[in-house]
């Protein structure tokens, strides 16, 4: 089946800095992926949609300029935090459909990244 | 508007069944899907619904009705390894993916 790996798994770093998650389609191809931030005990909330080769959709409420997303191929996308705070601090996770004929159009999650910004 | 709706929190006794509802109403939508997720890991693929009626894939099962906005996941033999959070996701055509606030199963001996 499809897979999607995300790196790093977890993060820690000083508030002030820049992280770069990384999500990666393994055995399909996507065009489109999508961003997800989760707080404990919440359910996800859709930060963007990334889409390879344009600019991100980004949701109501999300900056755009602190969550940089880049979607440079069609089997890698970045979400980089930029000048973290820990307010910051939770779990992103990434997803991409495989839309081929054998991927059942079945949306597939990455990992996960916890971020802790001290 | 987008919205989902399921349940917070159930519980239910190992051996049990139980059956998780969740409605919805969205602009577009294609096929609903249900996602088990435990603390601190990445969801995973339970099922996919386009058709209105019940999938059965092992002591998982899912139901759709279209016309009501109404689905459900049913899990048989609950064992303790199934307490986790369900969550339930709306298909936009691919566009993107309205979910639910989940559910947090826990089963108990």
């Amino acid at each position: 089946g499809a897979v999607v790996s995300q790196h790093p798994s977890r993060v820690i770093c000083k508030s002030g800095t820049s992280v770069k998650i990384e999500c990666r389609s393994l055995d399909f191809q996507a065009t489109t992926m999508f961003w997800y931030r989760q707080f404990p005990k919440q359910s996800l909330m859709l930060m963007a949609t990334s889409n390879e080769g344009s600019k991100a959709t980004y949701e109501q409420g999300v900056e755009k300029d602190k969550f940089l997303i880049n979607h440079a191929s069609l089997t890698l996308s970045t979400l980089t935090v930029t000048s973290a705070h820990p307010e910051d601090s939770s779990f992103y996770i990434c997803s991409a459909r495989d839309s081929t004929p054998s991927g059942a159009n079945v949306l597939t999650f990455g990992a996960g990244s916890r971020l802790t910004v001290l | 508007g987008q919205n989902i709706d399921q349940p917070t929190e159930m519980t239910a006794t190992e051996g049990a069944i139980v059956q998780i509802n969740c409605t919805y109403q969205t602009s577009g939508f294609n096929g609903l899907f249900w996602y088990q997720q435990h603390a601190g890991e990445a969801p995973t693929f339970l099922s996919y619904n386009v058709l209105d009626g019940l999938e059965e894939k092992g002591r998982f099962s899912s139901f759709l009705s279209r016309s009501k906005g109404y689905s459900y996941l049913l899990l048989k033999e609950l064992q303790m390894k199934d307490s986790a959070s369900y969550l339930c996701a709306a298909d936009n055509y691919g566009q993107n993916f309205v979910f639910g606030p989940g559910t947090r199963l826990s089963v108990l001996p």
